[in-house]
């Protein structure tokens, strides 16, 4: 998964609690992104950061918010997870995000959220 | 693993067939389009990619077509083989809108053996 982690994989958690999901990777790529897979939606991008400290917003970014304080981290924040959140979400890396550049996936954390 | 979709379209192939996997891109101006597979339990692996300029391209046993007058793209993969069972994806990305990626939903591939 080049050089790609997430973590937790799994999370079962209940309506109302804040999640914070990481993802890391080792290839000191620019571009990293988070997007939500759910079935009949395919993945669809939630948040984007094109540096340190720089970020913006995707297609679904409400109820999610997102940090890059260092290069290697991404983190994605639920403040107070809602039951729709239930989701697979994919982290993503590009070199350079300002052209085209090939995207690299993670492997996934499911998220439960009773 | 995690799940991809309970009601996505499927493909049925006999293994050594070839499969054509098809999708229709919703934007005119993209730029690019890409081919992604996605395994059980896996994120999106890259598989080809071309360019809105192209008509066709060809990589180890895949090939993409493009047809922009009808926003269509295929995949056609040559000689399936069991570990090309996997839920395949398209997407386009347009450079004015900051070259993120935009997925379709997706279709099954199931290789019979």
């Amino acid at each position: 998964d080049a050089g790609i982690t997430q973590s937790p994989r799994h999370k079962v958690t209940e309506t109302g609690t804040p999640v914070t999901l990481r993802c890391h990777q080792t290839e000191n790529h620019r571009y990293m992104y988070w997007y939500r897979q759910d079935p009949g939606h395919g993945l669809r991008l939630i948040h984007y950061s094109y540096g340190v400290k720089d970020t913006d917003k995707g297609e679904v970014s409400d109820g999610y918010s997102v940090s890059r304080s260092k290069t290697e981290d991404f983190l994605l924040t639920l403040e107070s997870a809602t039951s729709s959140q239930t989701s697979v979400y994919f982290c993503a890396i590009s070199e350079d995000g300002g052209r085209y550049n090939e995207q690299f996936f993670g492997p996934g954390t499911r998220l439960t959220v009773l | 693993g995690e799940s991809v979709g309970l009601h996505l379209p499927t493909l049925s192939v006999q293994e050594g067939d070839n499969s054509i996997i098809n999708c229709a891109y919703s934007n005119s101006a993209s730029d690019y389009f890409i081919w992604y597979k996605q395994e059980s339990g896996k994120g999106p692996q890259f598989i080809i990619d071309i360019r809105s300029n192209m008509d066709k391209r060809q990589g180890q046993r895949v090939t993409v077509l493009l047809n922009k007058t009808v926003k269509h793209l295929s995949l056609q993969i040559a000689a399936t083989q069991p570990g090309d069972s996997a839920v395949y994806f398209c997407a386009e990305t347009l450079k004015a809108a900051g070259n993120k990626l935009t997925f379709g939903g997706g279709t099954r591939v199931l290789v019979k053996p």
